[in-house]
């Protein structure tokens, strides 16, 4: 059972214009959402999260916005850069029961082009 | 602060050995996950410890287990190695655990091969 989706396994964007990473979740128990940036042969980094009673949250050139009623979420990233070229996670957690693990979706492969 | 450390960093064992995994968290952080990452799978939960406690466990068989030492450090064991157990395994750590929204950081992984 997915309980987080990430349905656009790659993206492609031009330097300089605006890259969204899409993420559908399915447990109304999440109350956190993040969403990670992964090089090879590395390990995940953290980029930026966003709880459930928010609706955006901003970070340098990284906005991640919530609608808690589609249950999905979204990463903006603007302007993107080549260094921005990397696989994308999302991942949920919540405060109790099955949601009280951080779970992760399948990843989208962003690549940036010149 | 240092990072995350997981050692080591490659691994080869034949199929039906065992295998046990290390991982030093960054310091103050008290929460140890540890994760699966195969192709197409992306990152499979495997088990959560807090101050020495299995908090959470995923879904995966009794050969996968953990502990954690006063000191925070972690080890993972895998017992009787099949094929399908080649991966890379990540551990993460966290001030206060998934469950309150604290970030987890990652290490850089080991990457097992079974044969």
């Amino acid at each position: 059972d997915q309980q987080v989706k990430q349905n656009s396994p790659s993206l492609s964007v031009q330097e300089g214009r605006i890259s969204i990473l899409n993420c559908d979740y399915t447990n109304s128990m999440f109350d956190y959402f993040l969403w990670y940036k992964k090089y090879p042969a590395e390990g995940p980094t953290f980029l930026i999260s966003i709880s459930s009673i928010k609706d955006k949250n901003e970070d340098g050139r990284f906005t991640v916005f919530l609608n808690k009623s589609a249950k999905h979420l979204s990463l903006h990233i603007v302007p993107s850069q080549p260094g921005d070229s990397a696989v994308y996670f999302c991942a949920a957690s919540g405060r109790t029961g099955t949601a009280s693990k951080l779970t992760f979706g399948t990843g989208t492969r962003l690549q940036v082009t010149l | 602060k240092a990072g995350v450390t997981q050692t080591p960093r490659y691994l080869i064992k034949t199929r039906g050995q065992q295998v046990t995994l290390s991982c030093s968290p960054i310091s103050g952080h008290r929460s140890v996950s540890w994760y699966q990452q195969t192709p197409g799978q992306g990152l499979q939960f495997l088990f959560e410890y807090f101050s020495e406690t299995q908090r959470n466990k995923g879904n995966f068989p009794g050969r996968f287990s953990g502990r954690q030492f006063s000191n925070s450090r972690s080890e993972m064991n895998v017992s009787t190695l099949e094929l399908g157990d080649s991966a890379l395994y990540l551990c993460a750590s966290s001030l206060q655990g998934a469950d309150t929204g604290s970030p987890l950081h990652f290490g850089n992984g080991t990457r097992l091969t079974v044969t």
